[in-house]
């Protein structure tokens, strides 16, 4: 069972356009929700995060949007630019335990064309 | 600082050899973790560590073997391996105050 969902798998945008890209999950306990930015040849490397209090995080071009009712969150990129070209995972992790290690989506490819 | 280092980078092995994927991070981090990136199936989870001494299993465990016996150090060990161990390995370390998942650079295996 896949506990986080992400759509779509691949985004191609135009430049100055806006990428979105929507996760929902399925475990209400979690009550951590990262997104992590992964360019070809490194690990991924945390982006942006929120937690459930909140229904909506910005930080410069990319805010996080986030509906507690409906168990989604979603990733936001204003203006986009070439160099966001990468893939985005949406993770979700609560805590306690093992449970402190993030579910992630199965990602999703983003290209801005110049 | 170094944060989280994986060697090696690449490694090509025959199926039955085993092999030591090797993971270290200087952050004093409490949980670290192995995964497996593969095309449109994202990261999962093979194991992970709370602790020194203290191992679970993830999603796909099976073929993999991990012990951690010091904060730094968190090995994954391939017993016998197939064609389809061919992904790219991920090692990450994790603070649960921060809740930050810090990765490697990632090991690319191929299994001939």
């Amino acid at each position: 069972q896949q506990q986080v969902k992400q759509s779509p798998q691949s985004l191609i945008v135009q430049k100055g356009g806006i990428s979105i890209i929507n996760c929902a999950y399925e475990n209400t306990a979690f009550d951590y929700f990262p997104w992590y930015q992964q360019f070809p040849g490194k690990g991924p490397a945390l982006l942006i995060a929120i937690r459930p209090d909140v229904s909506e995080k910005k930080e410069g071009r990319f805010t996080i949007s986030f509906n507690k009712s409906a168990k989604q969150f979603s990733l936001h990129i204003m203006d986009s630019q070439p160099g966001d070209s990468a893939t985005y995972f949406c993770a979700a992790s609560r805590g306690g335990g093992g449970s402190y290690i993030p579910t992630f989506g199965r990602g999703t490819s983003l290209i801005v064309h110049p | 600082n170094a944060g989280v280092t994986q060697t090696p980078k690449f490694q090509v092995l025959k199926t039955g050899q085993s092999m030591t994927l090797q993971c270290a991070q200087d952050m004093n981090h409490e949980y670290m973790s192995w995964y497996r990136q593969d095309p449109g199936m994202g990261l999962r989870l093979i194991h992970y560590s709370v602790g020194a001494g203290i191992t679970d299993q993830g999603e796909v465990p099976n073929g993999y073997n991990v012990s951690r016996s010091t904060t730094e150090d968190f090995p994954l060990r391939l017993l016998s391996a197939a064609p389809s161990q061919t992904s790219v390995y991920f090692c990450a370390s994790l603070t649960t105050s921060a809740r930050v998942a810090f990765f490697g650079q990632g090991t690319r295996l191929t299994v001939v």
